[in-house]
């Protein structure tokens, strides 16, 4: 079945700490982004990147960093400096250079205490 | 930049009933596009419906359909014979064609539907 994987689905660290949330899609989709979703509330873009080792910022990239080494994968690391990281995370793919729809994993609920 | 806003944050309506859920936009841009995007409680975000800004005519799909009135900025979905599945929160999303198919969310609208 082709679709976007997330992994893992909750995930805890402490205040301090980088995390690297993952995400796998088999769509061959050029286009990938990682949003945030705060409790009632809608979702904001992180990163995006149109392809392999090229990405850019999205509204609210401070504290965060990735990485575009393959097509597949576009990993997101949340780093010590990002003030409330504690949120829902949720990645997406799309087929680039296009207005087709993106297509979302199922997300990764990151708690930090 | 654009902004989507959803002026309802929550909304409940009786099964078979029909509900319309409102969403307005701020752009200067003329090609853009247009979504609904459902969120069940599993939190996956599902397209419902997809509209391009040079079409004048109405997207539908099956019970959804939406109100595009471009000169206003206003992009309605109506949800007709609603039933107890359609219960999510529901976002409206701009996307400008000229900005790497980025999406820009509304703040969503909580529809409850009730039996």
């Amino acid at each position: 079945d082709g679709g976007i994987t997330q992994s893992p689905k909750y995930l805890f660290r402490k205040e301090g700490q980088n995390v690297t949330l993952s995400c796998e899609q088999n769509l061959n989709h050029d286009a990938m982004y990682w949003y945030r979703q705060d409790p009632g509330q809608g979702l904001r873009l992180i990163y995006y990147s149109q392809i392999v080792n090229d990405f850019q910022k999205g509204d609210i990239a401070e504290g965060y960093s990735v990485s575009r080494e393959k097509k597949e994968s576009f990993p997101l690391t949340v780093t010590s400096a990002q003030k409330n990281p504690t949120a829902f995370y949720l990645c997406a793919s799309s087929v680039s250079g296009t207005t087709y729809e993106q297509y979302f994993g199922p997300g990764t609920r990151l708690t930090v205490t | 930049a654009q902004t989507v806003t959803q002026s309802q944050p929550e909304m409940s309506v009786q099964e078979a009933e029909t509900v319309t859920l409102s969403c307005t936009y701020d752009t200067s841009e003329s090609n853009y596009y247009l979504f609904w995007y459902k969120q069940p409680p599993s939190r996956q975000m599902i397209l419902v419906i997809r509209q391009e800004a040079y079409k004048q005519q109405n997207a539908t799909e099956n019970r959804f359909s939406v109100n595009f009135q471009k000169a206003a900025k206003s992009f309605s979905l109506k949800i007709s014979d609603s039933q107890l599945g359609d219960t999510a929160m529901y976002f409206c999303a701009f996307m400008n064609n000229n900005a790497g198919n980025m999406l820009t969310f509304g703040g969503g609208t909580r529809l409850m539907v009730k039996p």
